[in-house]
């Protein structure tokens, strides 16, 4: 159980255009996703928490008008990131909690590699 | 705040030999401990945590980790370890009673696993 899908697993596009990725939770609820942000051989970068029916919270740092989130129902919350530039080629994870106490494990899906032309 | 330090950002270990992968923390309080692995161009994979009870966490793959509160440490083991194992593993925390919090990720320690 537990298991948290995104779509799609790699993207390339040209400079300017806009990218969705999808994040599910397949098994379970989550009023709240987590968006992350992984550049090569580094941590993971903390974007922004996803909430369900309500504005995302974003990190210090990240534009909240570049990196949309929507958490439209309890197993779905999409990132877009709005003309796309070079700069943001990364690997996007997102993860889910089946739960809401700080003992539940988060989930992680299996990652986005957005590269941009 | 919340913090979790690797102190290295690579171990390398013969296959058969036990491995350490070493983790630090700094809450306030009683934290919760994860461990997560994370193979090349994939997500993590949840591993073990410690949330209360007894210090020595059993998890997947044969990993283990020991929760010693007065160093503050949270050290990832395995007993014999497989050229499989080698991956990126991360160290997370969060605080007690913080609810659905995002955990707090150490920066990360490369594993080699030597056949």
């Amino acid at each position: 159980g537990a298991v948290v899908s995104q779509h799609p697993s790699r993207v390339i596009c040209k400079s300017g255009t806009s990218v969705k990725i999808e994040c599910r939770s397949l098994d379970f609820q989550a009023t709240t996703m987590f968006w992350y942000r992984q550049f090569p051989k580094k941590s993971l970068m903390l974007m922004a928490t996803s909430n369900e029916g309500s504005k995302a919270t974003y990190e210090q740092g990240v534009e909240k008008d570049k990196f949309l989130i929507n958490h439209a129902s309890l197993t779905l919350s999409t990132l877009t990131v709005t003309s796309a530039h070079p700069e943001d080629s990364s690997f996007y994870i997102c993860s889910a909690t089946p739960g809401q106490k700080s003992t539940d494990t988060q989930y992680f899906g299996p990652g986005t590699r957005l590269t941009v032309l | 705040a919340q913090s979790v330090a690797q102190p290295e950002d690579q171990v390398n270990v013969a296959e058969g030999n036990p491995l350490t992968v070493k983790c630090t923390y700094s809450v306030s309080g009683n934290p919760y401990l994860f461990w997560y692995v994370q193979y090349p161009n994939r997500g993590l994979q949840f591993l073990l945590k410690y949330i209360t009870g007894d210090n020595l966490v059993k998890g997947s793959y044969g990993f283990e980790a020991e929760f010693n509160k007065s160093q503050t440490s949270f050290h990832l083991k395995k007993p014999s370890a497989l050229v499989s194992d080698s991956a990126l593993y991360f160290c997370a925390v969060r605080d007690r009673g913080s609810g659905n919090t995002p955990l707090v990720f150490g920066k990360g320690t490369r594993l080699s696993v030597i056949a």
